[in-house]
């Protein structure tokens, strides 16, 4: 029982290079979100999607693009990373809303662009 | 727009005794859900317990329950019988799911340190 997996753990960039983060999930959940987490900042929520082919931003989508192809797969792109992106990723997924539905988070991707 | 408060940056237990983690929220939406989750020093997310705007009774999962005051906004996390193990951040969260959005927003955290 993988639950939500994400790839890299850890990643270094250069400034304006470009990566993807990939994130995918086991359990069949239409939903599935990505926050960035900074300290004191909490966790942010940068875009999300509600099903395959749906996808909608959140706090904090600018530099941040994303698409949802599949329901399993949910990848995160940064076309030209900035050192203000330097922060711990979360992938993050659920059942569409309802009661209860919470996220099951992945373990993070640890991100720093110099 | 949705709004989760948390106006403890750090708050410090002793074992074996209780300890509230404070959290408000702000939104318009009758319909809406309540949860908290655990980050420990690991890092991963752990989920402890949901309450939403509609049930009668406040939440309980073992050693967590939620005080949950409808008219103030308040979703207080209650941890009985401290352990060592709760030190640990805590975060409340809110989704709600109004005019075609559903997002889940977080607060801040609250640290939380519980010492022998």
């Amino acid at each position: 029982n993988a639950g939500v997996t994400q790839t890299p753990k850890f990643q270094v960039l250069k400034t304006g290079q470009s990566m993807t983060l990939q994130c995918a999930q086991d359990m069949n959940h239409e939903y599935m979100s990505w926050y960035r987490q900074d300290p004191g900042m909490g966790l942010r929520l940068i875009h999300y999607s509600v099903g395959a082919g749906i996808t909608d931003q959140g706090e904090v989508p600018n530099g941040y693009n994303v698409s949802r192809s599949t329901t399993e797969d949910f990848p995160l792109r940064l076309l030209s990373a900035a050192p203000s992106q330097t922060s711990v990723y979360f992938c993050a997924s659920s059942s569409p809303w309802g009661n209860p539905s919470p996220l099951h988070f992945g373990n993070g991707t640890r991100l720093t662009v110099t | 727009a949705q709004k989760i408060t948390q106006t403890q940056p750090g708050m410090f237990v002793q074992e074996k005794e209780a300890v509230t983690l404070d959290c408000t929220y702000d939104t318009s939406d009758p319909s809406y859900g309540l949860f908290w989750y655990k980050q420990p020093s690991s890092g991963e997310m752990i989920f402890l317990i949901y309450q939403g705007s509609y049930d009668q009774q406040n939440a309980t999962e073992g050693r967590y329950s939620l005080n949950f005051q409808k008219a103030r906004k308040s979703a207080n996390l209650v941890i009985s019988a401290s352990q060592l193990g709760d030190s640990a951040m805590y975060f409340c969260a809110m989704r709600e799911v109004v005019s075609g959005t559903d997002k889940l927003i977080f607060g801040t955290g609250t640290r939380l340190q519980v010492f022998p």
